[in-house]
């Protein structure tokens, strides 16, 4: 069964504070995905990497960065959280080539105080 | 950039019924198209999906419409059931390979 996982379903963080979330995924997949998602917004792409050590910037990427060492690994960086980065944090992979979907982990519940 | 739009936030139906939720999408160049099911609590998960060389396709219970000339795609749902109570995003490949562009969600409530 393919799998992407996500290392915290909940975390609670004060304001300034370094915030890791982490992705593993197990289908050899090229492509990874840090997504948000807040209530009428929709899912919104923060960062993207292609392969190992390539990143790319989404639509929001103000405030985050990532870290992706090894083809599996995936990690997002809130160097120093804020209350407006309170959100939950949806992690995909996917195939680089033919179009495809993206598999979703169950998502990371963050809350910034 | 890419926009993936939805026609309506929420949508309630009877149990039994059909439901049919709707998607606009801007990039005529999208070659491929999905739809994903979120339950409350959990990631998005792959419902079903079509190229544009297709303009329909039928699963289990699900069929998804795809019109190239008004660019718009729909997902039908025959004899919703309680569990079908979920968000439904389209999505769209757009012009950056791997990349999906999501639209906002649509709220699908099933009454009994």
């Amino acid at each position: 069964d393919v799998k992407v996982t996500q290392s915290s379903r909940y975390l609670v963080k004060r304001t300034g504070e370094k915030v890791f979330l982490e992705c593993v995924q197990d289908m050899d997949h090229e492509n990874m995905f840090w997504y948000r998602q807040d209530p009428g917004l929709g899912l919104r792409l923060i960062y993207f990497s292609y392969d190992v050590k390539m990143k790319e910037k989404g639509d929001i990427p103000e405030g985050y960065s990532v870290s992706r060492e090894k083809k599996e690994r995936f990690s997002l960086i809130l160097e120093s959280a804020s209350t407006n980065q309170t959100s939950m944090y949806l992690c995909a992979s996917g195939r680089t080539s033919g179009g495809g979907e993206l598999f979703f982990g169950e998502g990371s519940r963050l809350t910034v105080l | 950039g890419e926009s993936v739009g939805l026609h309506l936030p929420t949508l309630s139906v009877q149990e039994g019924d059909n439901s049919i939720i709707n998607c606009a999408y801007s990039n005529s160049a999208s070659d491929y198209f999905i739809w994903y099911k979120q339950e409350s609590g959990k990631g998005p998960q792959f419902i079903i999906d079509i190229r544009s060389n297709m303009d329909k396709r039928q699963g289990q219970r699900v069929t998804v419409l795809l019109n190239k000339t008004v660019k718009h795609l729909s997902l039908q749902i025959a004899a919703t059931q309680p569990g079908d109570s979920a968000v439904y995003f389209c999505a769209e490949t757009g012009s950056t390979l791997g990349r999906l562009y999501f639209g906002r969600g649509t709220q699908l409530t099933v009454w009994p």
